[in-house]
């Protein structure tokens, strides 16, 4: 079974701070894909990353950057000079890849972290 | 612009009734879920469907039923068997065999 665990339930910073969100996760899966989403107050959870188990490459896109270790079975998410709009609840997922379309559809939720950026 | 659309954002539920959570998606999408989102919970999908008239169980389907006869709408019903059924409800799409999804901005259900 998958297993996703975001052990920081919430987090606050001030505003300009660096923040990193945690996110652990446990399969059987030889290859697996793992997300982020960002669910901000007004509900609607936006995409932010997929990353595809052969490719342990961190990535940067502006004031976000992954930190993806196989070896810890992590899949970390930055926030550089946080500001008052990345207040959100973020969530990590995870999912077999590739779907086969057979059998159950898998895509594993951690409980998510709620981020408050406190201008 | 293309998206999802859920409606409506916030449903009242008297005991016993059955009430009907609406999803539209304009997107194009085959692919089409529901999920239920608890206080400081995950996700939990509800009900998903890969194509027009067909549709699967996911992970708490029980006191739940769906249809999905268009491509763009998959509207979700919530029956008097659901006990607990307040909750954050949010509808999501994908392209065929894709993890990446598309979520709507949900609906609030609510017993009173």
């Amino acid at each position: 079974a998958q297993k996703v665990t975001q052990a920081q339930t919430e987090i606050s910073v001030v505003e300009k701070e660096d923040v990193t969100l945690d996110c652990v996760y446990e399969t059987r899966d030889t290859t697996y894909y793992l997300f982020w989403y960002k669910q901000p107050p007004s509900g609607e959870l936006v995409f932010l990353i997929r990353r595809n188990s052969f490719d342990e490459q961190n990535e940067i896109s502006g004031r976000y950057s992954w930190n993806f270790q196989k070896s810890t079975s992590s899949f970390n998410f930055t926030i550089t000079a946080s500001q008052v709009v990345d207040s959100a609840v973020y969530f990590c997922a995870l999912s077999p890849a590739p779907y086969s379309g057979a059998g159950s559809y898998q895509l594993t939720f951690g409980k998510g972290t709620k981020l408050s950026v406190i201008p | 612009d293309g998206g999802i659309t859920q409606s409506p954002k916030y449903l009242f539920r008297k005991e016993g009734q059955n009430v009907t959570l609406s999803c539209e998606q304009n997107l194009n999408h085959d692919a089409m879920y529901w999920y239920r989102q608890d206080p400081g919970q995950g996700l939990r999908l509800i009900y998903y469907s890969q194509i027009v008239n067909d549709f699967q169980k996911g992970d708490i389907a029980e006191g739940y039923s769906v249809s999905r006869e268009k491509k763009e709408s998959f509207p979700l019903t919530v029956t008097s068997a659901q006990k607990n059924p307040t909750a954050f409800y949010l509808c999501a799409s994908s392209l065929p065999l894709d993890e990446k999804l598309f979520f709507g901005s949900g609906t609030q259900l609510s017993v009173l």
